[in-house]
């Protein structure tokens, strides 16, 4: 049973295209997470929702735009793609009283 | 603010000698910190946390690490590296408001046969 999986796990996608990528989790946590790493591995976080509510937002473009249905689900949507935006998505979840942080196994995104 | 730095970019060992990824955090608060392992084109996966119980973790695979206040240092240790280890390590830390993850640059881990 994967804890946090994330679809798709690889993206080739032109400039100028709308794309998302999925995220659900079964570990029952409330909080989930968007992380970015970057060509030289540099992780950093994006969104961050707690019971499907918007509570870390770093400064991330607006044509980045995560929706969360529900607790379990977390999908990021990304509007008119750049070549900067080629990266390794990362979705994660934990409680937020608790200190472990899961993350899925990432979702290749290049922007072509 | 909180941050981690690790010291080292890459770190190249012989299989079967010990592997030392050195880190060191700056926090207000007492910190909770985690080493992560990324193995090529995989996921993050949590080896070891701290969090303000005992200061030598324990994770898996062998390894661990040791909190150390006096010297704002998590570094992480294991006494034979295996080829398996080769992967990318990274020393986080929590922030505790909003519960974010602040990740160091990441160490590279290579093991040589």
């Amino acid at each position: 049973d994967t804890a946090v999986s994330q679809t798709p796990k690889y993206l080739v996608t032109q400039m100028g295209n709308d794309k998302s990528i999925k995220c659900e989790q079964n570990l029952g946590h409330d909080t989930m997470y968007w992380y970015k790493q970057d060509s030289k591995k540099f992780l950093k976080i994006m969104f961050s929702y707690n019971n499907k509510e918007l509570i870390i937002n770093e400064t991330v473009p607006n044509r980045f735009s995560p929706k969360s249905p529900d607790k379990a689900h977390l999908n990021l949507h990304i509007n008119s793609l750049e070549l900067g935006d080629s990266a390794v998505y990362f979705c994660a979840s934990g409680r937020e009283s608790g200190n472990t942080i899961y993350f899925g196994e990432g979702s290749w995104l290049t922007v072509v | 603010a909180q941050s981690v730095t690790q010291l080292d970019s890459h770190v190249s060992v012989s299989e079967g000698t010990p592997v030392l990824l050195r880190c060191n955090y700056s926090s207000s608060y007492s910190p909770s910190l985690f080493w992560y392992v990324q193995h090529p084109n995989k996921g993050l996966q949590l080896l070891l946390k701290y969090t303000s119980a005992a200061t030598l973790v324990k994770g898996i695979n062998g390894f661990e690490a040791e909190f150390k206040k006096s010297e704002t240092s998590f570094h992480l240790t294991k006494p034979s590296a295996h080829m398996s280890d080769a992967a990318e390590y990274f020393c986080v830390v929590k922030d505790n408001q909003g519960g974010k993850l602040i990740f160091g640059q990441g160490t590279e881990l290579s093991v040589k046969p």
